[in-house]
């Protein structure tokens, strides 16, 4: 059964700190995102990635992927107030219509 | 741009009661999704649907069903309402051979009192 961790599961950093999220996974697959979830909101798509090696970056946000590690990270640079929230990781394959999700990280950025 | 449509965004129902959801995706997304987010909890996959047909099966309770219509929206049939079936619900689209994310809606909050 495909599983998706995370670590940390809640994360509080200062403004201007770096910081990466882990999320691993059991099995093989085609796909890996990461979401970005506001208290009580949808889940909003930050990045897709298909291959090894794959590295997309969105300000201050860059995602990467090793698929023989089964690890795919999330860094966060010189952190600003308006990162604060939770972010997830998900995990298919393209021949499935499941989407696996990690537990989370919860995202706290103080001044 | 379209985005994904769900209704109602608030749902009140007491125990042993039924419930309707409904979900229109993006237009020409072959791949309709519903997932289950508990307060505090990561999203759980219930079922998908391809083409109108049903694809995969996750954690659904017997007393849920779904179902995607020629129109291409889908609803989620829940019965026999508990507590614990208070969560948001998300529909999600996507195209299957697509290489972006999911595209989620906004989802239903249901609240079985």
């Amino acid at each position: 059964e495909l599983k998706v961790e995370q670590n940390p599961l809640f994360l509080s950093m200062q403004e201007g700190k770096n910081y990466t999220i882990y999320c691993n996974y059991s099995t093989t697959s085609d796909r890996l995102y990461w979401y970005r979830q506001d208290p009580g909101k949808s889940l909003e798509s930050l990045f897709v990635l298909l291959s090894n090696g794959a590295v997309k970056q969105e300000g201050r946000l860059m995602a990467s992927l090793d698929t023989k590690a089964r690890l795919s990270t999330l860094h966060i640079t010189a952190a600003v107030h308006d990162l604060s929230a939770t972010y997830f990781c998900a995990v298919d394959k393209r021949n499935n219509n499941d989407m696996r999700f990690g537990a989370g990280t919860r995202l706290t950025v103080k001044p | 741009a379209a985005g994904v449509i769900q209704s109602p965004r608030h749902l009140i129902k007491e125990k042993r009661e039924t419930a309707t959801l409904k979900c229109y995706p993006i237009p020409r997304h072959d791949t309709v999704y519903w997932y289950q987010q508990g307060p505090g909890q990561d999203p759980q996959f219930l079922i998908s649907f391809y083409e109108k047909m049903q694809s995969d099966k996750g954690s659904i309770p017997d007393r849920f069903s779904a179902q995607q219509f020629s129109d291409y929206h889908s609803e989620l049939n829940m019965s026999s309402l508990e507590l614990g079936d208070s969560a948001l619900y998300f529909c999600a689209s996507s195209l299957k051979r697509g290489t972006r994310g999911y595209t989620f809606g906004s989802g239903t909050r249901l609240t079985v009192v």
